[in-house]
């Protein structure tokens, strides 16, 4: 049920790249990316809706393969900022499924100086 | 401002004892969420309601109930019979209708369980 996040955690230099992916066994109607900082709610970062449609946020962007169901969101230049937990959360093209909004497991982020 | 309030921000309870966790959202939302979030877990989907009068199950809904008598509040109570609550529980508001509508949380409800 559960879209499946990876890496589970990753380190970064300030200034470096990374990937972080997320995967649905079902067909995705949207994406949503969120990043919770330790001992916040979740902030929303992007909405993607379409299959190979990019958006960005500062540095952050993301991309939707539709016919892979799956998302990634790339973290470029990174900075301190960045730290946190990332998570995607997905809603399937299931009618039944209405507005159900479903959350991987989280990808741990932390850039260093 | 508007915004999403939970209450308590801290719960301790004893074993076998019903508490209920508070959500009240001013933005006029339709949709609203419970989640519960373990530490170093991801958000796992309790409950969930479109519009008022109506709420759906989510993927742990099990030990836990809800009601949605008014649009701005969505309870949450923690039975005797979920068998694990101590976590960290979110709630959280959305337009229904809105296909960019973003996910706008509240601060979150840490519960223990003594």
């Amino acid at each position: 049920q559960q879209p499946v996040q990876s890496p589970q955690a990753v380190i970064l230099r300030e200034g470096e790249d990374a990937v972080i992916n997320c995967s649905s066994s079902k067909a995705l109607y949207s994406v949503h990316w969120y990043r919770q900082k330790h001992g916040e709610a979740p902030v929303f970062l992007m909405i993607l809706l379409k299959g190979g449609e990019q958006k960005g946020h500062e540095k952050i962007s993301a991309s939707f393969n539709e016919k892979k169901q799956q998302s990634s969101l790339y973290l470029t230049a990174s900075q301190l900022s960045y730290s946190g937990t990332y998570f995607c959360g997905t809603r399937v093209l299931i009618k039944a499924a209405g507005n159900k909004l479903t959350f991987g497991g989280g990808t741990r982020v932390l850039v260093k100086p | 401002d508007g915004g999403i309030t939970q209450s308590p921000k801290y719960l301790f309870r004893k074993e076998g004892q019903n508490v209920t966790l508070s959500c009240e959202q001013n933005l006029n939302h339709d949709a609203m969420y419970w989640y519960r979030q373990d530490p170093g877990q991801g958000l796992r989907l309790i409950y969930y309601s479109q519009i008022v009068n109506d709420f759906q199950k989510g993927d742990i809904a099990e030990g836990y109930s809800v009601s949605r008598e008014k649009k701005e509040s969505f309870p949450l109570t923690v039975t005797s019979a979920q068998k694990n609550p101590t976590a960290f529980y979110l709630c959280a508001s959305r337009f229904r209708l809105s296909n960019t509508g973003e996910l706008f949380f509240g601060e979150g409800s840490r519960l223990t369980v003594l």
